[in-house]
């Protein structure tokens, strides 16, 4: 199995532009997680994602930010406009409702100028 | 609501020393415990688990055991080595209900570990 793929795994934009992270899950997961992880406050979940439906969206900044899951096989975070404190890496994880673990990925570090 | 609290880091060490990384935990019934691995450059990866009260899990020659009576899963290794040195994360998926895989993660602790 190929783990989760996200991409790019770099990003460096402008502030005011706008950024699209992606995220393929394991595939047969019905569970997807997104993560923001900083120095200053660690590891933060942003919103999860249960048979393609959103279900907590309570740790999303502000609305900049956006995420979708047009299907299990697919997911999108996107930030429009950036600014420099979305500076960060930003995890994708995915997993079973009914089991414990989540598998994340190798994360896109994402710097805004 | 659940929540977890790790020690403070960052912990240095010599290699072959003994290890501990305290880790308390807030829920309500029986959560499930967890500790993740993250190493430099990668994503979390789980390292053990502990599922009921007075399980240990153990990977890697770390080990944890779950302490209902002092809600506590503190990580032990009796020996570290040089690539052990990483982030490490206590979590805890909470009990009843359906969480759809969610965990609530400690704010992690740094390990370096010195030749």
């Amino acid at each position: 199995d190929a783990g989760v793929i996200q991409s790019p795994r770099h990003e460096v934009t402008e502030m005011g532009q706008e950024v699209t992270l992606r995220c393929k899950p394991i595939s047969g997961h019905n569970s997807l997680f997104w993560y923001r992880q900083t120095m200053m406050r660690g590891l933060e979940l942003l919103i999860y994602f249960n048979n393609n439906v959103p279900i907590d969206d309570s740790g999303m900044p502000e609305d900049r930010f956006s995420a979708k899951m047009p299907n299990a096989s697919f997911s999108t975070l996107k930030i429009q406009p950036s600014e420099p404190r979305d500076s960060a890496v930003y995890f994708c994880a995915s997993g079973l409702e009914h089991l414990y673990e989540q598998y994340f990925g190798p994360g896109t570090r994402l710097t805004v100028t | 609501g659940n929540s977890v609290t790790q020690m403070e880091g960052p912990v240095t060490l010599s290699e072959e020393a003994f290890l501990t990384i305290n880790c308390t935990y807030t829920a309500t019934g029986y959560p499930s415990l967890f500790w993740y691995v993250q190493y430099p450059g990668e994503g979390l990866q789980l390292l053990l688990k502990a599922t009921k009260a007075d399980d240990k899990g153990s990977n890697k020659g770390f080990e944890a055991t779950y302490r209902k009576e002092t809600t506590s899963f503190h990580l032990e290794k009796g020996s570290v080595q040089v690539s052990d040195s990483a982030v490490y994360f206590c979590a805890l998926k909470g009990a009843g209900g359906t969480s759809y895989g969610k965990l609530t993660f400690g704010q992690g602790t740094i390990l370096t570990v010195h030749p």
